[in-house]
C-alpha cells in the first residue's frame, strides 16, 4: 500500500532550527513535495524534490534519499510565523500526490 | 488575478440533500483535483481531472460526482449528503496535468458540515 509518515507535532523556540522527518511508500516516485498550512487556510507549496539531495530555498530546505525513501524539511532561524502544519506528499506512479498527515509546528518565544 | 476561488465558504447542509461546490480558477492550468481534508488524516482525493473533458476517480469517490465542462470550473456534487461527509474541501489545480514537479495551488476551501 501507499503511506507517508510524519510526526504528529514539534515544538521548537523562536531562532531555533527544526527538522521534520517524512518517510515515503508509494506505486511508483515521481517527487517528493512540501506544503505549509496555516490553520483555516490552504496549503502552499514549499518545495519539491525528486533527486536525492538537499534543496536549499531560503531559510528552508528539503533534503531527499530515495532508496530509503525519507525525506526532511529543515527550518532555519524559526519566527514565529513559521507556525503551523507542514505537509508531506510523495507523487505516485500516475502522478497523484499521496499526503501525509501533518506535522504541526510549535514556535515557542 | 484570483488564482483559485471556492464557493461557498462554508455550509450547513441537512442528511438526504444534495449540493454543488463551486471551484473556478483563471490560471489556465491543464489539471484540476478535489480533495478533503479531516482531523488528523492527510488530504485525501476524491476525484481529478487532467484536462477539460476528462475525469477521473480518486482515493474516495464514493457519494461524489464531479464534471469538467470547461478549463476553467471544476464543480463536486455530492447527490444525497451523509454526516460522513462532513470535512473540508479543497479544490486544486496545478499545470502540465499534475506530471513532473507542478506545484498544486490550493482554493480557500468550503468548509461542510452535514447533520
Amino acid at each position: 500500500g501507499q503511506n507517508i509518515d510524519q510526526p504528529t507535532e514539534m515544538t521548537a523556540t523562536e531562532g531555533a532550527i527544526v527538522q521534520i522527518n517524512c518517510t515515503y511508500q508509494t506505486s511508483g516516485f515521481n517527487g517528493l513535495f512540501w506544503y505549509q498550512q496555516h490553520a483555516g487556510e490552504a496549503p502552499t507549496f514549499l518545495s519539491y524534490n525528486v533527486l536525492d539531495g538537499l534543496e536549499e530555498k531560503g531559510r528552508f530546505s528539503s533534503f531527499l534519499s530515495r532508496s530509503k525513501g525519507y525525506s526532511y524539511l529543515l527550518l532555519k532561524e524559526l519566527q514565529m510565523k513559521d507556525s503551523a502544519s507542514y505537509l508531506c506528499a510523495g507523487m505516485d506512479s500516475n502522478y497523484q500526490l499521496i499526503w501525509g498527515a501533518g506535522t504541526k509546528l510549535i514556535i515557542k518565544p | 488575478t484570483a488564482g483559485i476561488t471556492q464557493a461557498p465558504t462554508s455550509q450547513i447542509l441537512a442528511a438526504g440533500r444534495s449540493m454543488t461546490l463551486r471551484c473556478t480558477q483563471d490560471m489556465r492550468h491543464n489539471a484540476m483535483y478535489w480533495y478533503r481534508q479531516d482531523l488528523g488524516l492527510g488530504l485525501r482525493l476524491i476525484h481529478y481531472s487532467n484536462t477539460a473533458g476528462t475525469t477521473g476517480k480518486g482515493e474516495v469517490p464514493d457519494g461524489y460526482s464531479v464534471s469538467r465542462a470547461n478549463t476553467d470550473d471544476f464543480p463536486l456534487t455530492l447527490a444525497s449528503a451523509v454526516p460522513s461527509q462532513t470535512s473540508v474541501y479543497f479544490c486544486a489545480s496545478s499545470d502540465g496535468g499534475g506530471q513532473g514537479g507542478n506545484e498544486q495551488f490550493f482554493g480557500p476551501g468550503t468548509r461542510l458540515t452535514v447533520l
